[in-house]
């Protein structure tokens, strides 16, 4: 079945890095962009940015622009977000999604289908 | 940025109820308008994408309308099941896919 599946939770000290991996299963990894989605305790969603699984093309919440970085590898069918510079507020279970949106249609349009488990990031020091 | 007001923020309802969420975008964004139910401990799902589109798999109870700046999203017919927290999401703006800010529904 179609799937993705996320790394496992992380502790990280302010100024420090994580990045976390999105394995896919059950589809053709390429055919599809994946969107990182994070949501902090007890708060609402929040969109990170998107990848396109096809040719690595990026759209950042400009929030974020300068300290995330989305790749893919496309070998293996796993996406990956690094964020660096880590701060308190940047403590959330982050989740990864597939976008449904076929290729020559805007990013996002048909939504995110698939969801990851979440990995919850911890920044304290 | 376009913003997206959801109201309201909560809302108590019986099964068996006719229940209406609202989603106003703070200028136009066409018909790129998803909806999502987040349950405690869970990831979203995609319900209703484009608008109104029914995601595959979700039941009919489930509707979206709307365009422009003014979305609403129906469940004709409340079950157990659907008590949770409910997101529209905004894709025309490529730098920010801004959620709004949740409907928690819970059980009258």
């Amino acid at each position: 079945q179609v799937q993705l599946v996320q790394s496992g939770a992380e502790v990280k000290k302010p100024g420090a890095s994580v990045k976390v991996s999105c394995k896919a299963s059950g589809y053709t990894f390429t055919s599809y962009g994946i969107s990182w989605v994070r949501q902090a305790p007890g708060q609402g969603l929040e969109w990170m940015g998107w990848i396109s699984a096809y040719n690595g093309n990026t759209n950042y919440a400009q929030k974020l622009q300068g300290r995330v970085t989305m790749t893919t590898d496309t070998s293996t069918s796993t996406a990956y977000m690094e964020l660096r510079s880590l701060r308190s507020d940047d403590t959330a279970v982050y989740y990864c999604a597939r976008d449904q949106t076929p290729s020559g249609i805007a990013a996002g349009y048909y939504g995110m289908d698939v969801w990851g488990q979440g990995t919850t990031v911890t920044v304290s020091s | 940025d376009i913003q997206m007001t959801q109201s309201p923020s909560s809302l108590s309802a019986s099964v068996g109820d006719r229940v209406t969420i609202t989603c106003r975008a703070s200028q136009s964004i066409s018909s790129y308008l998803n909806w999502y139910q987040q349950k405690p401990g869970k990831a979203p799902k995609l319900l209703i994408y484009a608008a109104s589109s029914l995601q595959s798999g979700v039941p009919s109870r489930f509707s979206g309308s709307g365009s422009g700046t003014d979305f609403t999203l129906t469940i004709s017919s409340l079950q157990p099941e659907d008590f949770a927290t409910y997101y529209c999401q905004q894709s025309y703006s490529t730098l920010r896919h801004t959620f709004g800010q949740g409907t928690k529904l819970e059980i009258k």
